[in-house]
């Protein structure tokens, strides 16, 4: 079975700073990796995606995810915050070599950065 | 953003009616997924379909049936509701003609169980 965790509820950082929202997930398969984010009162938001290939990618808004196959980890990154990154992240997997559909989330981290 | 809609897009109910919430999507993409959203359980997967007639069960599966007779529509039907079925109900896509893998989510139906 797949599994995502997001370990921290909450992310607090100032802007300019740096940050990381952390996410490990486990599947018996090839892993198909995903981040989203959720504005207030909106549906989910695609950012990017690891499916094959480099394993640091890039993707909307300056993000980027780094994946680390040895400690089954997805962890998204920004090299410089911005307040308006302020929103509710969640990570995504599914198992690309089953023949499965299902994708499953995370608990979801609420990025909070402070002017 | 994707054509995904839902209706309605707010909905208070009470214990033991039934309820269909609609997906509708304009992308002619293949797949189909019911997920609901809870504080500190993030979104769970209710039922997602790989095709007109083929649905299969989530994480979160009871009490709920679905249902999608064309690839545009998949309907989600809480038979009778409870109140622990309170929440936010999003409806995705994903399998276009070039499959990029990500799903497109709708805007979300908020139900309240009273």
């Amino acid at each position: 079975a797949q599994s995502v965790a997001q370990p921290e509820d909450q992310v607090n950082v100032a802007e300019g700073n740096p940050l990381t929202v952390k996410c490990t997930y486990s599947v018996s398969g090839n892993p198909y990796l995903f981040w989203y984010v959720q504005y207030p009162n909106r549906g989910l938001q695609f950012l990017l995606k690891y499916i094959t290939g480099d394993n640091l990618v890039k993707g909307s808004y300056g993000f980027e995810a780094e994946f680390n196959k040895s400690q089954t980890s997805f962890h998204l990154k920004k090299p410089s915050a911005l307040v308006s990154d302020s929103a509710l992240y969640f990570c995504a997997v599914r198992d690309g070599g089953s023949g499965t559909y299902k994708y499953i989330f995370g608990t979801g981290t609420r990025l909070k950065v402070l002017a | 953003d994707a054509g995904i809609t839902q209706s309605p897009r707010h909905k208070v109910t009470e214990t033991g009616t039934p309820v269909t919430l609609r997906c509708h999507q304009t992308e002619n993409h293949r797949y189909m997924y019911w997920y609901r959203q809870d504080p500190g359980h993030g979104l769970r997967l209710i039922h997602y379909s790989y095709g007109v007639k083929d649905t299969d069960k989530g994480e979160v599966s009871d009490g709920y049936s679905v249902s999608r007779s064309k690839t545009e529509d998949f309907l989600l039907t809480l038979e009778s509701a409870t109140s622990s079925q309170t929440s936010v109900y999003f409806c995705a896509i994903s399998g276009g003609l070039a499959d990029t893998y990500e799903q497109y989510f709708g805007p979300g139906t908020r139900l309240t169980v009273t």
